[in-house]
């Protein structure tokens, strides 16, 4: 069974630019999460997705959003990207409402 | 608002020796999740606890879930350089039909040979 896939691993954007990241969930997982990594704040909440409406959302500006699709894959994009974006963004998912998440392996963003 | 506290932040120990991580909050949780999440890598889910008191092991981790479902611990005995990473602990708490996790910002363990 395939696990969370997240595309692409890497991704080095300069300051202004907009990036579009993507997550292909488990199959038959209908919940997908987006998180934030960073060293000094830790795992941010984002927003969750969930047959294709947005769940919950995290405390973070308009120029992060995402979607989801049909078939449950997600993409998240941020618009006018600062420099303070750059981190590791994760995608979760879920079979369904209940609790165990399961990640992909994130995409490391760069701004520069 | 719900927030999970972990403790120790960093912990670097010899191989052979035993620790114990703590996960803590003043909020109730219905379960609460641990994961392991290696450099460059994404968090890979090690344990669910549901009911208070609840212990579970698993090879050389030992994993309690508190009386009250507020607070967490995990117990390494006999470390090894392989059990190197973040450890994360994140509470699941239930709001009508959803279920919204939140997590500490993790102990950053090292194992030297």
């Amino acid at each position: 069974k395939a696990g969370v896939t997240q595309t692409p691993r890497y991704l080095i954007k300069t300051r202004g630019q907009q990036v579009t990241l993507s997550c292909s969930p488990i199959s038959g997982h209908r919940s997908v999460s987006w998180y934030q990594q960073t060293p000094g704040q830790g795992l941010q909440f984002l927003f969750e997705y969930f047959s294709e409406t947005q769940r919950n959302k995290g405390n973070f500006p308009g120029r992060f959003s995402g979607r989801q699709f049909s078939n449950s894959r997600s993409e998240m994009n941020v618009s006018t990207l600062e420099l303070g974006d750059s981190a590791l963004y994760l995608c979760a998912s879920r079979r369904g409402l209940d609790t165990e998440a399961f990640f992909g392996q994130g995409t490391r963003l760069t701004v520069v | 608002t719900q927030l999970l506290e972990q403790s120790p932040q960093f912990l670097s120990i010899q191989e052979g020796e035993n620790l114990t991580v703590y996960c803590n909050s003043s909020s109730v949780f219905s379960s609460l999740q641990w994961y392991r999440q290696e450099p460059g890598e994404g968090p890979v889910l090690l344990v669910t606890v549901v009911t208070g008191g609840e212990v579970k092991k698993l090879k050389r981790l030992t994993f309690q879930f508190g009386d009250a479902r507020k607070d967490s611990s995990l117990h390494i005995t006999a470390a090894q350089p392989g059990d190197t990473g973040l450890y994360l602990c994140a509470g699941a708490v239930r709001g009508g039909s959803n279920y919204k996790l939140t997590f500490g910002k993790g102990t950053l363990l090292t194992v030297n040979p």
